[in-house]
């Protein structure tokens, strides 16, 4: 199982960052990846990033510059920090995994939280 | 990028008749060196995440019934729902898992008539 956690409300400029707990298995020794995608209120769904125990990431180009995945074994998570945030940036942010590559089909995804941008 | 494009935007059936729903793909989505199309189907309930139905464009996730089939190639696909019922309810996502990054298409709102 995946949980997203972090704030639920970033002001503009300033940086979004999510945690991303994974239950049930090990992310280590899954050799799935785990990857980031938001919905805006809404909207449709946009793929962010993915990333591998191994330290191995994919990023969506148009947000490549903003975007960091890490991960942290030790404790089974992964994390999204996304810079310079605008209302724009406002969405449900899911984890996920991918089944296969860091860019295949998604399996499992976490509820998903809701991200607010404002002042 | 990969654009896919969804069609009807939405529809509505009658429970018990057959959902037709089309992703068309900017360029094909055929892998040929193991002849499978990179295309997933998913379904989102209101308030809730999307479940993986389909893919390999036609191959069912384990637990989904076998209502739901998905067919086509190369840049046209269909997802196919018979016997349509109440919980069927919700708005539609096809996947391309050809290239990064993989991309949706924008939705199709399925409800009942």
């Amino acid at each position: 199982q995946l949980q997203e956690s972090g704030p639920r409300l970033v002001k503009p400029s300033e940086t979004l960052s999510l945690t991303c707990t994974v239950s049930g298995g090990s992310f280590r020794s899954s050799s799935y990846y785990g990857g980031w995608i938001r919905q805006p209120p809404g909207k449709g769904l946009e793929w962010i990033g993915s990333i591998l125990y191994t330290g191995s990431t994919y990023h969506n180009a148009s947000l490549k510059s903003r975007v960091t995945i890490s991960m942290d074994t030790s404790k089974n998570q992964f994390s999204l920090n996304l810079t310079s945030v605008t209302a724009a940036d406002t969405a449900v942010y899911y984890c996920a995994r991918h089944r296969g590559s860091g860019y295949s089909f998604i399996d499992h995804w976490g509820q998903g939280i809701l991200v607010s941008v404002s002042s | 990028d990969i654009v896919l494009t969804q069609s009807p935007d939405s529809l509505a059936v009658s429970l018990g008749e057959r959902a037709t729903i089309n992703c068309k793909s900017s360029q094909s989505i055929l892998y040929s060196p193991n002849n499978k199309n990179h295309l997933a189907w998913y379904q989102q309930k209101p308030g809730q995440p999307p479940k993986l139905l389909l893919y390999w464009a036609s191959t069912r996730e384990s637990g989904v019934p076998d209502r739901f089939s998905g067919s086509g190639s190369a840049t046209d696909f269909t997802l196919t729902i018979s016997n349509l019922e109440a919980e069927d309810v919700a708005v539609y996502y096809c996947q391309q898992h050809y290239t990064t990054p993989p991309t949706f298409g924008q939705g199709t709102r399925l409800e009942i008539k």
